[in-house]
C-alpha cells in the first residue's frame, strides 16, 4: 500500500508561469489537506478537500491559488503566475476520514 | 486555535534520553496533543497524541500534567536517526484543519 505519493518532488517555474502540483492519496482515503512550508518554518493549512469538493479553503491565499480533487485521478494545487515568494515545500496529506492523516514527501516549488 | 512554543534546538548525544517540553496555556478542553518529526525534505511524521496524564508507544512516551498547560515528549535512547525537527500541536482530535505547526525544535543528535 503506497503512501501519499506527490509529483514532482522538484519543480523550478521562472516568474510568471503556472506551478502545478500533483497529490495521489492513500488508496482507500478520501480527504486531501494541502500545506505550504517556508523556509525555516512550521507547516501552514491551506486546503482541505474531499472527491469533487472544496470543504476549507480558509489558508489559501485569495489570489493565484486554486485546489481541487476530481472524482478520478490526484488532488491538484495550481498556481498561476508564480512570484519569488511562493518558493516553498508543499506538502499533502490525506486520511480515510478527518483524522489520522498520512503526509507525503512533498515538492520543492523554486520560482527562479 | 491554541498556541504552543517550545525550544529552537536541542543538542544530545547517543544513547541519552531527550526530554522536549511544549507550553499551550490556551489549550482547549477537547484539544489533543499530538507530535510530529520531520527529516529534511520529508513529511512530517505522526509520533504520539495524548490528551492527559501518560501515553507510550513503541517510539516515545508523552507526559501531559493535570492543567494540560504543556507536555513532555520524551524520547528514550536517541540514535543518530533521531535527528530531526519536532513539533508540537495542539488541535481537536487530531483534525488537520486545525493543527497549526509552530516552527518546532531541531534536536541534533551527536555521536
Amino acid at each position: 500500500n503506497a503512501g501519499v505519493m506527490q509529483n514532482p518532488r522538484h519543480l523550478v517555474r521562472r516568474r510568471g508561469q503556472e506551478a502545478r502540483l500533483r497529490c495521489s492519496p492513500m488508496k482507500g482515503h478520501s480527504h486531501v489537506y494541502w500545506y505550504r512550508q517556508l523556509p525555516e518554518e512550521g507547516l501552514k493549512f491551506m486546503v482541505y478537500l474531499q472527491k469533487e469538493n472544496i470543504i476549507d479553503e480558509s489558508g489559501m491565499p485569495k489570489e493565484r491559488f486554486s485546489a481541487e480533487f476530481p472524482k478520478e485521478g490526484p488532488s491538484i494545487l495550481r498556481i498561476q503566475q508564480v512570484v519569488r515568494g511562493d518558493s516553498a515545500a508543499y506538502f499533502c496529506a490525506s486520511s480515510p476520514q478527518e483524522d489520522g492523516y498520512t503526509f507525503g514527501s512533498g515538492t520543492r516549488l523554486t520560482v527562479v | 486555535l491554541a498556541k504552543t512554543t517550545q525550544p529552537i534546538s536541542m543538542d544530545s548525544y547517543e544513547g541519552q534520553e531527550v526530554n522536549i517540553t511544549c507550553s499551550h496555556n490556551n489549550i482547549a478542553t477537547n484539544d489533543y496533543i499530538t507530535w510530529y518529526q520531520q527529516f529534511p525534505s520529508q513529511g512530517p511524521r505522526f509520533i504520539i497524541q495524548g490528551y492527559k496524564t501518560k501515553v507510550t508507544n513503541e517510539v516515545a512516551s508523552l507526559f501531559i500534567p493535570a492543567d494540560r498547560k504543556s507536555s513532555t515528549l520524551s524520547l528514550p535512547r536517541v540514535s543518530l536517526s533521531d535527528t530531526a525537527v519536532y513539533y508540537c500541536l495542539v488541535g481537536n482530535s487530531g483534525s488537520a484543519r486545525q493543527l497549526t505547526f509552530g516552527s518546532g525544535t531541531q534536536l541534533t543528535v551527536l555521536p
